[in-house]
């Protein structure tokens, strides 16, 4: 049973865009939320991370909306350029059980 | 950031032989390290968690006699896929977890078996 549900599979965005990533959830007892970036041949690579006491977090062009009612979480990305093209993945975990339950990923392409 | 290195970062072996991938964390120890692998185009499966001084902790389906995990200090932990068939050819990759349960990944280690 896939702990974590990813949303959309692949997505296309015209450079300067928004790319938008959603994520759900059952578990109530996750508390930590991470998302992670990864570009073909590499490991994935931690690029922001939320934790439920707050709704919303932001560094850069990157943005997490999270709401805990809905047990959703969803990754913004502001001006999306072409680098930004890669395989997303979202997480969650309970703290203290240390393993994540990754969502089946989102291939992101930013067509120029 | 925290880093993790993997090692090697491509390996090709004989069908038959023993093959060890490295997970070391530079900057930080590391009581839990997880092992994962991945298929093209897929997500990632946990195999096996490690945790420093004991026995690993395997996932359901994963043979603990085939993919060997040593944890022997809190920086480094070792996966040894043993008796490599081609089937195993895959992509794995390590994380370990920081104190802040902030977890990290490796690079991942390209695995062929010929």
């Amino acid at each position: 049973q896939q702990q974590v549900k990813q949303s959309p599979q692949s997505l296309i965005v015209q450079k300067g865009g928004i790319s938008i990533i959603n994520c759900a959830y059952e578990n109530t007892a996750f508390d930590y939320f991470p998302w992670y970036q990864q570009f073909p041949g590499k490991g994935p690579a931690l690029l922001i991370a939320i934790r439920p006491d707050v709704s919303e977090k932001k560094e850069g062009r990157f943005t997490i909306s999270f709401n805990k009612s809905a047990k959703q979480f969803s990754l913004h990305i502001m001006d999306s350029q072409p680098g930004d093209s890669a395989t997303y993945f979202c997480a969650a975990s309970i703290r203290g059980a240390n393993n994540l339950f990754f969502g089946t990923g989102t291939r992101l392409t930013v067509i120029p | 950031g925290a880093v993790v290195s993997q090692h090697p970062s491509r390996v090709i072996c004989k069908s038959g032989t023993s093959v060890k991938i490295e997970c070391r964390s530079l900057d930080f120890q590391a009581t839990t390290m997880f092992w994962y692998r991945q298929f093209p185009k897929q997500s990632l499966m946990l195999m096996a968690t490690s945790n420093e001084g004991s026995k690993a902790t395997y996932e359901q389906g994963v043979e603990k006699d085939k993919f060997l995990i040593n944890h022997a200090s809190l920086t480094l932990s070792t996966l040894t896929v043993t008796s490599a068939h081609p089937e195993d050819s895959s992509f794995y990759i390590c994380s370990a977890e920081e104190m802040r349960n902030t977890i990290y990944f490796g690079e991942g280690s390209w695995l062929t078996v010929v």
